[in-house]
């Protein structure tokens, strides 16, 4: 079965360092991978996502993701980050052969002033 | 609709109640998921339906636990003899179509506290 691992539950950034969260996925044939943000009290929210059309992805709000198939690897990156982007944030995996998310535990971002 | 909506936003039940949660997908979205989240974890797939089609359940944690979405557009989550370690909050996606890499819109979730 396909596992999601997201390294560090937390993670602590000053106002325009850059933000990198990790993620790796378990399968061996590379899936579908998402990388969601979700706000307090709200739902997730789509930042990117890979489809083997390109291995750097870049998405909303400044965001983006490589994929690197040798490492089983999707880390997120932003190169600077900003006050809003205090939130937490799931890596997720899709089956080509099955429509089920799998998520990672996700990383809760902090960002000080 | 503009979103995917989810009724009641909050739910607090005693153990033993039963409760039904509902989704009210995007128009026109094919594919409707059920997941759940604990509190400090990340999501957890419970349900898969396509149209009125419940092709995967087997994330479903138990048999008090039944899905359903009978004209293939808002769906009901019910749980029956609820117990604590059924709280968590209860998410909705649905997505336009049956890919699996096509985006998945998610609802606001019902938090349930079963007390």
């Amino acid at each position: 079965a396909q596992s999601v691992t997201q390294l560090g539950s937390h993670v602590s950034v000053s106002e325009g360092a850059l933000v990198l969260l990790r993620c790796n996925y378990s399968s061996s044939v590379p899936p579908y991978l998402f990388w969601y943000v979700q706000y307090p009290n709200q739902g997730l929210q789509l930042l990117l996502k890979y489809t083997s059309a390109a291995t750097l992805v870049k998405g909303i709000n400044g965001f983006e993701a490589e994929f690197k198939k040798s490492e089983t690897s999707f880390h997120l990156t932003k190169p600077s980050a900003h006050m809003s982007d205090a939130a937490e944030y799931f890596c997720a995996a899709g089956e080509a052969a099955g429509n089920k998310l799998t998520f990672g535990g996700g990383t809760r971002v902090l960002v000080k002033p | 609709g503009a979103g995917v909506s989810q009724s009641p936003r909050y739910k607090v039940a005693k153990r033993g109640q039963d409760v039904a949660l509902r989704c009210d997908p995007i128009s026109g979205h094919v594919s409707l998921f059920w997941y759940q989240q604990a509190l400090g974890q990340g999501p957890e797939f419970l349900t898969y339906f396509q149209n009125e089609a419940q092709l995967d359940k087997s994330g479903l944690p138990s048999d008090r636990f039944f899905a359903e979405r009978p004209e293939g557009s808002v769906s009901t989550l019910k749980i029956q003899r609820t117990q604590q370690e059924d709280s968590a909050v209860y998410l909705c996606a649905s997505s336009r179509l049956r890919a699996s890499n096509t985006e998945a819109f998610f609802g606001q979730g019902t938090r349930l506290t079963v007390v």
